[in-house]
C-alpha cells in the first residue's frame, strides 16, 4: 500500500536558519514524489516535483530511493516560508496520496 | 492565470440532508478530482473523473457520494444523507493531462454537518 509519512507536525526555525522537512514513503514501484505548500488562507499549490529537479523559492528535494525519502530543504529560511507543507506520492492511478503535513513556522 | 474555483466557500447542512459542492475546473483540463481534509488530518483522495466517468475512487467514496459534470464547465460532488463525519474541507482539483502530473487545486469548500 502507498503511504507517505511526515514525522513532524510542527517545525519552528529562526529566520536565516536551515530547514529540513522530512518525508518518507512506502510504495511498490517507481514513485513520483511532490511537495505541495499551503500558505495561510490560500489553496494548495505545487512547490516542486522530483522529476523536474528544480529549485523553487530556494527549496530543493532529492529523492532517495534507498532510504525511501524525499526531504525538503532550504539553506536559509525566510518568514514568508511559514506555511503547511505536504509531501505527496502519485500512484499508478494518477491520484495523490498525501502525507499528514508539517507546519513550518519561521520566527523573526 | 486561470484557477480552479469552488462554491460555496462554506456550506452548513443538517445531518441526513443532501449537499452539492460545485467546482469549475480550469477550462482546458481533462481530469478532475475531489479530495477532502477533515480538520487536523491529512488531505485524502476521494475520486477522479475523466471522459465523463469515474476513473478511480477511494473507500471513502461510498454510495452516498456521486460526481457529475453536468455541463462543459462545472464538476459537482453530491453527498446524500450527510453524516456528522462528512464535515471537512473539500478540495476540487483538475489537471490538463496525465503526463503533465500537476493537479491544480481549488480553494476548498468547508462543509459543516450539524
Amino acid at each position: 500500500a502507498q503511504r507517505v509519512t511526515q514525522p513532524e507536525k510542527l517545525l519552528s526555525v529562526f529566520k536565516g536558519a536551515p530547514v529540513e522537512l522530512k518525508c518518507n514513503y512506502s510504495y511498490s514501484g517507481s514513485p513520483e514524489l511532490f511537495w505541495y505548500v499551503q500558505y495561510s488562507r490560500q489553496r494548495l499549490q505545487l512547490l516542486l516535483r522530483h522529476i523536474s529537479r528544480e529549485s523553487i523559492k530556494g527549496f530543493t528535494a532529492d529523492l532517495n530511493k534507498g532510504e525511501t525519502s524525499f526531504h525538503l530543504k532550504k539553506p536559509f529560511a525566510q518568514e514568508e516560508d511559514s506555511a503547511m507543507y505536504y509531501c505527496a506520492l502519485r500512484n499508478y492511478g494518477q491520484n495523490f496520496v498525501f502525507g499528514p503535513g508539517t507546519r513550518l513556522s519561521v520566527l523573526p | 492565470e486561470p484557477e480552479v474555483t469552488q462554491t460555496p466557500s462554506h456550506q452548513v447542512t443538517q445531518m441526513g440532508q443532501e449537499v452539492i459542492l460545485r467546482c469549475v475546473p480550469i477550462s482546458n483540463h481533462l481530469y478532475f478530482y475531489w479530495y477532502r481534509q477533515i480538520l487536523g488530518q491529512k488531505v485524502e483522495f476521494l475520486v477522479s473523473f475523466y471522459n465523463n466517468e469515474i476513473s478511480e475512487k477511494s473507500e471513502i467514496f461510498d454510495d452516498r457520494f456521486s460526481v457529475e459534470r453536468p455541463d462543459g464547465s462545472n464538476f459537482t460532488l453530491k453527498i446524500r444523507s450527510t453524516k456528522l463525519e462528512d464535515s471537512a474541507m473539500y478540495f476540487c482539483a483538475s489537471s490538463e493531462d496525465r503526463p503533465h502530473y500537476e493537479q491544480y487545486f481549488g480553494p476548498g469548500t468547508r462543509l459543516t454537518v450539524t
